[in-house]
């Protein structure tokens, strides 16, 4: 079974700072996609940034990046220059491509209430 | 266009009760998954529903059911609730089954039960 774990619970930055939020995985499989999602308060989760694991390069969405280190299965999403929208739970997510079955099973982390302060 | 629409958006039930939850996806999709969030944790997957048929479930009781219509909207219905049965109920749609594409969510229902 593939499990996600997010280390920090919380986690606060200044206004137009960087911070990185962690996120560990574990699976057997080789191929499968890795997702940040966001939820606001009260609002709706919405997708950040998708990585596909078979892909060496780091994916970027705007001030959104990851580090994907597929050896040690870890993908960290890096925010730059930090909005007051950007505070939220952020969610780090697996799903596996065994053969095209794994049907919308997204995996989710625990999730990191990011604070972004002004 | 239409996001993702759940019914209602808040609800009370006492244990013991049945409740039904309705989702629209966007207009499209053919995808329909649903999810339960338990407060401060991470969404956990119930089930996923494509071209009106079950194609995932999650490790969730038989209490737990759900269907796809011919328009691809869905119901999910708890019966017999439990406390522990109180969480935001999510639901997300998308073009594919495969879930390796944006899957997108409504607002959730949230329900407490009593």
């Amino acid at each position: 079974a593939q499990t996600v774990t997010q280390s920090q619970p919380e986690m606060s930055v200044q206004e137009a700072e960087t911070v990185t939020l962690s996120c560990t995985y574990d699976t057997s499989e080789n191929n499968y996609y890795l997702f940040w999602y966001k939820q606001p308060p009260s609002r709706q989760m919405i997708l950040v940034i998708r990585q596909e694991a078979y892909k060496q390069q780091n994916a970027t969405e705007n001030r959104f990046s990851v580090n994907f280190q597929k050896a040690a299965k870890s993908f960290s999403l890096k925010i730059s220059d930090s909005q007051l929208g950007d505070t939220a739970m952020y969610f780090c997510a697996f799903i596996g491509n065994a053969g095209g079955t794994s049907y919308g099973k997204l995996t989710f982390g625990q999730g990191t209430i990011l604070t972004v302060h002004p | 266009d239409a996001g993702v629409t759940q019914s209602p958006t808040h609800l009370i039930k006492t244990r013991g009760q049945h409740v039904t939850l309705r989702c629209s996806p966007i207009s499209g999709h053919k995808s329909v998954s649903w999810y339960q969030q338990v407060l401060g944790q991470g969404p956990q997957f119930i089930f996923q529903y494509y071209e009106k048929e079950e194609r995932g479930r999650g490790n969730f009781p038989d209490r737990f059911s759900a269907r796809q219509f011919p328009n691809y909207s869905s119901e999910l219905n708890v019966n017999a609730l439990l406390l522990g049965d109180s969480a935001l109920y999510l639901c997300a749609s998308s073009f594919s089954h495969s879930g390796t594409g944006e899957l997108f969510f409504g607002e959730g229902s949230r329900l407490t039960v009593l």
